[in-house]
């Protein structure tokens, strides 16, 4: 079965680029997505598709994908983009979701 | 604005059953495939289910498989997880979303609890 591996923690200073990675044989072939999740509260989508930013998020959000990685980029990170960030693909019709990474922005 | 309201949460004995409604606006419910996403008390994101636009396709995790039942009524733009024979390990909130290879909206959850 498939399996996608982030971090479990990313720390950075404000101002400074973090970067996320996830890992997994699926998306060779399908689509990654991203979501925050910040405490207490419900998942937002912040990537689709690799690289597409749904209307609304911040343009310092980028998706990238080479091979089996995806990437997702904060550039010049701010502390209210600490949350816990999760990738997600679809496979053998399911949906398989990365075990999540903190990202820490102080 | 898109809108998906999650109810029917609370606490239940092992080997019971309770019922989530997801009730939606602000878009074409019967266009859309829906799903179900749970997260465990400090847990990462497990997903549950998700259900064809019109019915005809439905699909679960291994775990609840037997147990869960995803189901929707297009006029009344609602989504239902029907779920028997609960476990403790069942414990989780439960959010419903817009979508299923490609979620782009999702509820707030409901938290359902089972524990003796």
């Amino acid at each position: 079965s498939y399996e996608l591996t982030q971090p479990s923690s990313v720390s950075v200073s404000p101002g400074q680029t973090a970067r996320i990675t996830c890992s997994g044989d699926v998306l060779a072939k399908r689509y990654a997505r991203w979501l925050q999740q910040k405490a207490g509260q419900a998942p937002v989508v912040v990537i689709h598709k690799d690289s597409e930013r749904p209307s609304g998020i911040p343009e310092r959000f980028s998706g990238s994908s080479s091979g089996t990685t995806v990437t997702l980029t904060i550039s010049g990170a701010q502390v209210d983009d600490e949350a816990e960030y999760y990738c997600y693909s679809a496979a053998d019709n399911s949906v398989l979701f990365g075990g999540g990474t903190r990202l820490t922005v102080l | 604005q898109v809108q998906l309201v999650e109810s029917g949460g609370g606490l239940v004995k092992p080997g019971g059953s309770l019922r989530l409604s997801c009730a939606v606006s602000g878009f074409t419910f019967s266009d859309y495939y829906m799903s179900w996403i749970r997260q465990a008390p400090g847990k990462g994101l497990e997903w549950v289910s998700y259900i064809s636009s019109s019915s005809i396709y439905t699909n679960y995790t291994d775990s609840v498989r037997g147990r869960f039942t995803i189901s929707r009524d297009n006029a009344k733009n609602s989504l239902y997880l029907h779920m028997d024979s609960l476990r403790a390990e069942d414990t989780a909130v439960y959010y419903c979303a817009r979508g299923a290879e490609d979620i782009d909206y999702w509820g707030q959850g409901a938290l359902v609890t089972v524990s003796s």
